[in-house]
């Protein structure tokens, strides 16, 4: 139940493509789901983020589509580049009186060929 | 605005040796949480900490770890008696309330 399941665990694409990356989750008491960006040896940065009342958030090239009845979200990165590559995580967070913990998926290592 | 400072970047245990970390927030945040990342996998959270209080730490295991938050200082991870197992990326976040982290750059422990 507390669990978030991401998918798939690579994705190779060509630059200008849209890579879509998904993420499940079955405890229905999460409220707030980040996307964060991570390149190697540095720490997660924070993308975009949604709560379950939205059904779709943009910022910039990025997007999260988001399907509460399915318990689904999704990230799409528009018009993609070479400097995207990197690993993407989800996260959900259970509202809890004792704070705002994280529950990451395993993450995703997206290449953008030029 | 600086960001959210870890350190040591790199740091290299013996086993049986003590690790300590450090993670100073970003100005203005009062919460931190700690997670650790073993290679090729997702970050896993171990607790979470207010100034002068530890809020959650079920995630962190039973010995060995502890953390703090004084009122003065960064907040610290300690690790006694390292194992090769311990061997992994720990990452702080900092949050002025609410849902929204901001991560460090992680400390990545070797345990030889």
């Amino acid at each position: 139940q507390q669990q978030v399941k991401q998918s798939p665990q690579s994705l190779i694409v060509q630059k200008g493509g849209i890579p879509i990356i998904n993420c499940a989750y079955e405890n229905t008491a999460f409220d707030y789901f980040p996307w964060y960006q991570q390149f190697p040896g540095k720490g997660p940065a924070l993308l975009i983020a949604i709560r379950p009342d939205v059904s779709e958030k943009k910022e910039g090239r990025f997007t999260i589509s988001f399907n509460k009845s399915a318990k689904q979200f999704s990230l799409h990165i528009m018009d993609s580049q070479p400097g995207d590559s990197a690993t993407y995580f989800c996260a959900a967070r259970r509202r809890e009186t004792s704070g705002s913990r994280l529950t990451f998926g395993e993450g995703t290592q997206l290449t953008v060929n030029p | 605005n600086a960001g959210v400072m870890q350190n040591p970047r790199h740091l290299v245990r013996r086993r049986g040796q003590e690790a300590r970390l450090r993670c100073s927030p970003m100005k203005g945040h009062s919460h931190v949480y700690w997670y650790r990342q073993l290679p090729e996998e997702g970050l896993k959270f171990m607790v979470y900490l207010q100034k002068e209080n530890i809020i959650d730490e079920s995630g962190m295991p039973k010995e060995r770890f502890s953390a703090e938050f004084p009122k003065e200082g960064p907040s610290i991870l300690r690790i006694q008696q390292v194992v090769r197992g311990d061997s992994a990326a720990y990452f702080c976040a900092s949050s002025p309330g609410g849902p929204t982290q901001y991560f460090g750059p992680g400390t990545r422990l070797t345990v030889l």
